[in-house]
């Protein structure tokens, strides 16, 4: 049961463009979200994160939204640059489960010139 | 930076052979995660730790056990090695209780033949 899910394996986007990065769940105990990003034979790497009492949060070209009646969020790049080609990972917790994590399936982002 | 290694960074091994992976954190947090990589199913939680000794199973724990006799050092083996275990294997480490900016490590690449 993909409590998690990404949609989308892969996408691709021009350079100077703006990226969108789907993720729905199915878990509503769920109340802390991330977006992790992963280059080829790298870990992942903790991109930005967003509390259940928010809908928004931004950092730099990053932001991320939450809807809680839908149960989607989604990672917004603007603009997207050839190093963000990358996979992205969402990914979900809830409060008192020892800070474990759910990850949906990941996007693979390419940036093309 | 929180220091993190895992090691091998690959290995092959016969299916029915144990397996230990090694994952050494220099920064005494206290929390540590094994998660596995796989085509299709993201990062699924194997098993963590919240503390010496302490020890939980995660979602795909079926296989593995874990052991954290000092607070650097949290191990995966696999008793008996199958061609179903053949993953990515990554190590985590969290600084606190609803800290979930994980630190990651570089991967163990397992293959079993």
């Amino acid at each position: 049961d993909q409590q998690v899910k990404q949609n989308s394996p892969s996408l691709s986007v021009q350079e100077g463009r703006i990226s969108i990065l789907n993720c729905d769940y199915t878990n509503s105990m769920f109340d802390y979200f991330l977006w992790y990003k992963k280059y080829p034979a790298e870990g992942p790497t903790f991109l930005i994160s967003i509390s259940s009492i928010k809908d928004k949060n931004e950092d730099g070209r990053f932001t991320v939204f939450l809807n809680k009646s839908a149960k989607h969020l989604s990672l917004h790049i603007v603009p997207s640059q050839p190093g963000d080609s990358a996979v992205y990972f969402c990914a979900a917790s809830a409060t008192g489960t020892a800070s474990k994590l759910t990850f949906g399936t990941g996007t693979r982002l390419q940036v093309t010139l | 930076d929180a220091g993190i290694t895992q090691s091998p960074r690959h290995k092959v091994t016969e299916t029915g052979t144990p397996v230990t992976l090694r994952c050494h954190q220099t920064e005494n947090h206290r929390y540590m995660y094994w998660y596995r990589q796989d085509p299709g199913h993201g990062l699924r939680l194997i098993h963590y730790s919240y503390g010496v000794k302490d020890t939980d199973k995660g979602e795909v724990s079926d296989g593995y056990s874990v052991s954290r006799s000092k607070t650097e050092d949290f191990l995966l083996t696999l008793e008996s090695a199958t061609s179903s275990q053949t993953s990515v294997y990554f190590c985590a480490i969290s600084v606190r209780q609803g800290d979930y900016g994980y630190t990651f490590g570089s991967g163990t690449r397992l293959t079993v033949v």
